[in-house]
């Protein structure tokens, strides 16, 4: 298994523009979820997926779009990107939800955003 | 906000036990104490978790007090590969989100 996968690793944008960020995951996972991580801070919840067709936001939502149309793939998209989205994002993904052993969450290597 | 509180930073002696303490007063009866790790500036990798009881795995044990308001994680054995920053996140069941705080950088010497 490749386990979480994550392109591209680094991206410089200029403000304004849009991309996507890709993240698939081999393992069959149902939940996967977007993090960004700041500077010398921990990780903060983006949007996350319960399953297929299903998605929610995390603690810092704005200026992010999600969709999961298959189990493998969860896309994250920035529409217009600014400065502040300078950051490194993660995305994760696990069997199941909190309380069990299947909930261990699986981290993919992050991208590395840098809008000027 | 993060529900968890540990030390910015700690040293340990390569060889040694490293004994990484988090504080977690507002947790409540349905909610779990996870230990990730973060080594340099990889994803997180997961290490632990438990409810009440103490638990042991292949890489940590982790020490959770009677009243659930404060555990400890522990690295048996640590080497310079342990170096990294260590979360303590309290996550409820079938609660989605995971709240990273700032950790706890632990840096093993040789």
């Amino acid at each position: 298994n490749a386990g979480v996968t994550q392109t591209p690793k680094f991206q410089v944008l200029k403000t304004g523009q849009s991309m996507t960020l890709q993240c698939a995951q081999d393992m069959n996972h149902e939940y996967m979820s977007w993090y960004r991580q700041d500077p010398g801070m921990g990780l903060r919840l983006i949007h996350y997926s319960v399953g297929a067709g299903i998605t929610d936001q995390g603690e810092v939502p704005n200026g992010y779009n999600v969709s999961r149309s298959t189990t493998e793939d969860f896309p994250l998209r920035l529409l217009s990107a600014a400065p502040s989205q300078t950051s490194v994002y993660f995305c994760a993904s696990s069997l199941g939800l909190a309380g069990g052993t299947t909930d261990t969450q699986y981290f993919g290597p992050g991208t590395r955003l840098t809008v000027l | 906000d993060a529900k968890t509180t540990q030390p910015t930073s700690m040293d340990c002696a390569e060889g040694r036990a490293a004994n990484l303490p988090c504080n977690h007063s507002t947790i409540s009866g349905n909610e779990y104490v996870y230990w990730y790790r973060q080594i340099h500036s990889q994803g997180p990798q997961y290490i632990i978790h438990g409810l009440k009881n103490n638990e042991t795995n292949e890489m940590a044990s982790l020490i959770i007090t009677e009243d659930r308001k404060s555990s400890t994680l522990i690295l048996p054995h640590t080497t310079l590969r342990d170096t990294a920053v260590y979360y303590c996140i309290v996550r409820g069941y079938n609660n989605n989100d995971m709240r990273f705080g700032a950790g706890t950088r632990l840096t093993v010497k040789p």
